[in-house]
């Protein structure tokens, strides 16, 4: 069964760092696109980074720069290490499998609020 | 980046109701759009994959439908467990991207 876990979240204050976690089961980090995507408090989803397979990792222009994805493939968890938080990432963030483009597996993120 | 918009932003219908929501794409992104049901609390559900594929366990009462830039959503009966936000997506090109969500409640 495919599972995904966040956990990292919780209350910083602007300009401090956190590093989120997804800890997969049921399929390999490794050979798969992962995903974190965002919610902001009663607003709609918003892609922020991605790392493929082969490794490579592409950033949404509001984070480029502060955010780095990254993965552990002996534990089979993906990060995601947010610097210089501002208010405005304030969010549930998810992880997800891209699978050829849609987001087939989600785990039930974990909340990050920068006040 | 590929612009998604979605219409309505929200609509209330009864339970048996036929709902169809539309997403549209800012350039030809063929059949790479998908679509996501959201509850309150909860993270996204894949609905529907490549424009028109059920995701595997949903009923088919939920279908998707078009190409090229113009794209549906279709829930044939609207039942209880039905009422929740519903996101496009698109898979063509990175950045991914949504669209602004439609807002489906109980009339």
């Amino acid at each position: 069964e495919v599972r995904l876990v966040e956990s990292g979240g919780g209350l910083i204050q602007p300009g401090g760092s956190l590093r989120l976690s997804c800890a997969a089961s049921g399929f390999a980090v490794s050979s798969s696109y992962m995903t974190w995507v965002r919610q902001a408090p009663g607003k709609g989803l918003e892609w922020v980074s991605v790392i493929y397979s082969g490794g490579r990792t592409y950033y949404a222009d509001s984070v480029r720069g502060r955010f780095t994805i990254s993965r552990d493939m002996s534990n089979n968890t993906i990060y995601l290490q947010m610097n210089s938080l501002r208010a405005d990432d304030t969010a549930m963030y998810y992880c997800a499998r891209d699978n050829f483009g849609e987001f087939d597996y989600w785990g039930q993120g974990t909340l990050v609020i920068v006040s | 980046d590929i612009q998604l918009t979605q219409s309505p932003s929200s609509l209330s219908a009864s339970v048996g109701d036929r709902v169809t929501i539309t997403c549209r794409a800012g350039q030809n992104i063929y059949t790479s759009l998908n679509w996501y049901q959201q509850k309150p609390g909860k993270a996204p559900k894949l609905l529907i994959y490549a424009a028109s594929t059920l995701h595997s366990g949903l009923p088919s009462r939920f279908s998707g439908s078009g190409s090229g830039t113009d794209f549906t959503l279709t829930i044939s009966s609207l039942q209880p467990e039905d009422f929740a936000t519903y996101y496009c997506q698109q898979g063509y090109s990175s950045p991914r991207t949504f669209g602004p969500g439609t807002k489906v409640d109980i009339k």
